[in-house]
């Protein structure tokens, strides 16, 4: 079955800095790959999510790149502030746009910025 | 508050007892699902429902579990003879036909003892 792989298990960053998380995914078949930020006892929020049919997405301070032939995507996180620490989780899914739609999620980064 | 809403926020209950969760998805959304995090890990999915049609189930989703969308709108997780293993974070998530993005619920952690 699908697995995603999540890289590294924990960041600490100088506020100001870039933060970068990998993901790796095994179906090549996933089309669909959404971020989550998860603060501490509440649900994951969707932060920013990619396509297969696109290469790179920007929002603000976040972005995130898909690499379809190596099977990994990353999330980008400029002038990272305290209020960004949180644990962020990768997702694929390979069936954007049909019936279904289960994510198959990583392990988690906790993102610590440090004033 | 027109976010996805889970009851209870907290549940602890004795080893052997039945528990049961409801979830409230957004009122325009047909699709809801039901995913199970424990500390440290990311979300595992467990079953999913199109209107009232639970189309997928996960192995995970042992017989002592049981999950009902009987209108298409709420949906319940039911957990019968819980066992310590079943302590977790349950989360509910939901979204339209259009698009699989997925908001979720803030979740019920259910710590069994």
């Amino acid at each position: 079955g699908e697995n995603v792989e999540q890289h590294p298990s924990t960041l600490s960053v100088q506020e100001g800095d870039s933060a970068v998380i990998k993901c790796t995914y095994s179906d090549s078949a996933s089309n669909y790959f959404p971020w989550y930020k998860q603060e501490l006892g509440k649900g994951p929020q969707l932060i920013i999510d990619i396509r297969s049919n696109v290469g790179e997405k920007k929002d603000q301070r976040i972005a995130v790149t898909l690499n379809k032939t190596a099977k990994h995507f990353s999330l980008h996180i400029t002038e990272t502030q305290p209020e960004d620490s949180a644990v962020y989780f990768c997702a694929a899914s390979r069936n954007y746009g049909g019936s279904q739609g289960n994510l198959i999620f990583g392990k988690g980064t906790k993102l610590s910025v440090k004033p | 508050d027109t976010g996805v809403s889970q009851d209870p926020r907290h549940k602890i209950t004795k080893r052997g007892q039945n528990v049961t969760f409801r979830c409230d998805p957004i009122s325009e959304h047909n699709r809801l699902y039901w995913y199970r995090q424990t500390l440290g890990q990311g979300p595992e999915f467990l079953t999913y429902f199109q209107n009232e049609a639970q189309l997928e189930k996960s192995r995970l989703l042992s017989d002592r579990f049981s999950a009902e969308r009987p209108k298409g709108s709420f949906s319940t997780l039911e957990i019968q003879r819980t066992e310590q293993g079943d302590s977790a974070m349950y989360l509910c998530a939901s979204s339209s036909r259009q698009k699989v993005v997925a908001f979720f619920g803030q979740g019920t952690r259910l710590t069994v003892v």
